[in-house]
């Protein structure tokens, strides 16, 4: 079975400061992709990336980066100068490609607090 | 923003009485799910459909049912609700096996008294 977790259930940082999101994950398939995705308080899931297990490449969107290492089965999310916007429940996914795996599978989540 | 609504958006109910959420999709893709968020455990997948009567279970199906009559609309029935499964339902839609991301609608949230 796969699985996904998230290590870090809350997190506090104030205005301007970067802060990471831990997700490590475990799957026995050689292909597989791993997915972000943002909570706000407003109760909406909204995408943020996905990254397949044959592209190692680390990724940057504006104030926002993933690293993405198998040898450590990790894909943390980094936030660079944190906004009070950026508060909310961030999620970490996987998914396969064989069997029960094909589903995607959610860590519990990080509960990320901006402070002003 | 993916097309997909899902209806009602809160509800209240008594133990032992059914229940059917809906859910909502104008962007034509083949593959519907249903997930329940309860605290501590993130979302776990309740059944999913990868076509018109095409569906399967996932991890938490017990106590649930799905029909999937039209590719746009995809039902969750509690035959008979319990309180646990007082939860938040969240529908979601993928284009295809190949085009794996899914995107999710805004909720429902249900309470069983």
């Amino acid at each position: 079975a796969q699985k996904v977790t998230q290590a870090q259930t809350e997190i506090s940082v104030v205005e301007k400061e970067d802060v990471t999101l831990d997700c490590v994950y475990e799957t026995r398939d050689t292909t597989y992709y791993l997915f972000w995705y943002k909570q706000p308080p407003s109760g909406e899931l909204v995408f943020l990336i996905r990254r397949n297990s044959f592209d190692e490449q680390n990724e940057i969107s504006g104030r926002y980066s993933w690293n993405f290492q198998k040898s450590t089965s990790s894909f943390n999310f980094t936030i660079t100068a944190s906004q009070v916007v950026d508060s909310a429940v961030y999620f970490c996914a996987l998914r396969g490609i064989s069997g029960s795996a094909r589903q995607l599978t959610f860590g519990s989540g990080t509960q990320l607090t901006v402070l002003p | 923003d993916a097309g997909i609504t899902q209806s009602p958006r809160h509800k209240v109910t008594e133990t032992g009485t059914p229940v059917t959420l809906r859910c909502h999709q104008t962007e034509n893709h083949r593959y519907m799910y249903w997930y329940r968020q309860d605290p501590g455990h993130g979302l776990r997948l309740i059944h999913y459909s990868y076509g018109v009567k095409d569906t399967d279970k996932g991890e938490v199906s017990d106590g649930y049912s799905v029909s999937r009559s039209k590719t746009e609309d995809f039902l969750l029935t509690l035959e008979s609700a319990t309180s646990s499964q007082t939860s938040v339902y969240f529908c979601a839609i993928s284009e295809s096996e190949q085009v794996l991301t899914q995107f999710f609608g805004p909720g429902t949230r249900l309470t069983v008294l």
